[in-house]
């Protein structure tokens, strides 16, 4: 069976520092990959997505880049993060056919002071 | 920008049907329509899709119009567990996969 982590799940981190969160897929292979991003009491905005490896695509200009360095693994990144940063950070993933559901991670929340 | 529309919070009480409406008046012939819950602080769950024709799992129906501009998710008894933000989603067919864009969602309040 597929599993998706996801980590860490809470970080405080102070502005201007950088950031890193890791997301990996079992299971499965060549997966479509997804970052999105939850700020409180807001919906889920799509941040990044990935149909293979080195391939990624941005849906709004941000403080953030993501990458993917291997099949099944998906980072998301900042070099100076900003306060606008907090919020819940989702890594999902889902296979590459038409009508495949996405597969959501447990979510990393994040708060820069 | 998510393509839905969905009432802000609805209650239901525990053990009746909860029915979730979605407005999506511009979808195209090739899109599904997705539902999503989220239990707080956790990852979306996959609750149901579907595309024409009126869908059920072990979880929930959905219900399509027939012009397939407005769709409503059914849970038939609701008990307190079902309480959590529900996402109704187009979605976006890309050459190799697809994009989904949540909105605010509703907010479903089961009530004992």
């Amino acid at each position: 069976s597929q599993t998706i982590h996801q980590w860490p799940a809470t970080l405080v981190q102070p502005v201007g520092s950088p950031l890193s969160l890791e997301c990996t897929v079992e299971g499965t292979s060549n997966p479509n990959l997804y970052w999105y991003r939850q700020a409180a009491g807001r919906g889920l905005q799509l941040l990044f997505y990935s149909v293979g490896i080195g391939q990624i695509s941005s849906e709004v200009p941000q403080n953030l880049s993501a990458s993917r360095p291997q099949d099944r693994q998906f980072i998301l990144s900042s070099k100076k993060l900003l306060l606008s940063d907090s919020g819940f950070y989702l890594c999902a993933w889902s296979r590459t056919v038409r009508d495949e559901k996405l597969f959501f991670g447990s979510g990393t929340q994040l708060s820069v002071l | 920008d998510a393509k839905t529309t969905q009432p802000t919070s609805m209650d239901c009480a525990e053990g009746r049907a909860a029915n979730l409406p979605c407005n999506h008046s511009t979808i195209s012939g090739n899109e599904y329509v997705y539902w999503y819950r989220q239990i707080h602080s956790q990852g979306p769950q996959y609750i149901i899709h579907g595309l024409k024709n009126n869908e059920t799992n072990e979880m929930a129906s959905l219900i399509i119009t027939e012009d397939r501009k407005s769709s409503t998710l059914i849970l038939p008894h609701a008990t307190l567990r079902d309480t959590a933000v529900y996402y109704c989603i187009v979605g976006e067919r890309l050459n190799t996969g697809n994009q989904f864009y949540f909105g605010t969602g509703t907010s479903l309040t089961v009530i004992p």
